[in-house]
């Protein structure tokens, strides 16, 4: 069982509001990362860190913003919600070396109507 | 070209039958190599890393690396309907602090009952 965390699951909100997506993880991994995947459509990079007070945009643009304050807590930031956000957005996290993967959370899938 | 490649399918297999999957990747400097796992609305799952060439067993699954042709496959024996998902290929480079993986875009995989 996975332990990295994402909430909420699922998320209705309006055009203009702002939203903090949640992810936290308890393995101890320094390195954490965000990505944006549409239905059956392959996964974006839009931020990473490699530990505390480190973070850098990913290869897709995004309005998004992140912080990593504490180790197992890397949240995203939306100021102002669009239709245009609309998709499942996945947290993952990993060890550093050549055989570790990433575990992912479970996802937050987001509407903005 | 894109980093990591993959052929999206779909790739139908009757229940029983052999399923091959297969991704090349461009960088030569690519040190591992990973197999994950997507059900529909589900996040990704590691199924398989594999760095040294040639097989690597794990149950019904058989990874195999090539590095001189670029080259890692997915063998899965005895397909089931459960098999039935997005398989991704995800590379890692060698070197620099980065530790992020290059996912290419999954090969749909159907297993007819």
């Amino acid at each position: 069982e996975a332990d990295i965390y994402q909430t909420p699951r699922y998320l209705v909100i309006g055009t203009g509001k702002k939203i903090t997506l949640e992810c936290s993880q308890t393995m101890g991994h320094d390195k954490m990362y965000w990505y944006q995947q549409d239905p059956g459509m392959e996964l974006h990079l839009i931020h990473y860190s490699y530990g505390v007070n480190s973070t850098e945009k990913g290869d897709l643009s995004s309005e998004s913003t992140v912080s990593r304050i504490r180790t197992e807590h890397f949240p995203l930031t939306l100021e102002s919600a669009r239709p245009s956000h609309t998709s499942q957005y996945l947290c993952a996290s990993s060890l550093a070396g050549l055989g570790n993967g990433y575990t992912f959370g479970s996802g937050t899938r987001l509407t903005v109507v | 070209q894109k980093e990591v490649e993959q052929n999206s399918g779909p790739l139908s297999v009757p229940e029983g039958a052999i399923a091959s999957l297969n991704c090349t990747y461009s960088d030569r400097g690519s040190q591992s190599f990973f197999w994950y796992r997507q059900y529909s609305g589900k996040s990704p799952e590691l199924i398989m890393f594999i760095y040294s060439n040639g097989d690597k067993e794990d149950g019904r699954f058989t990874a195999q690396l090539n590095k001189a042709s670029q080259y890692v496959s997915l063998l899965i024996r005895d397909s089931q309907p459960s098999d039935s998902a997005t398989y991704l290929c995800a590379v890692r480079r060698y070197g620099g602090a980065t530790n992020k993986l290059i996912f290419g875009t999954g090969t749909l995989l159907a297993v007819q009952p």
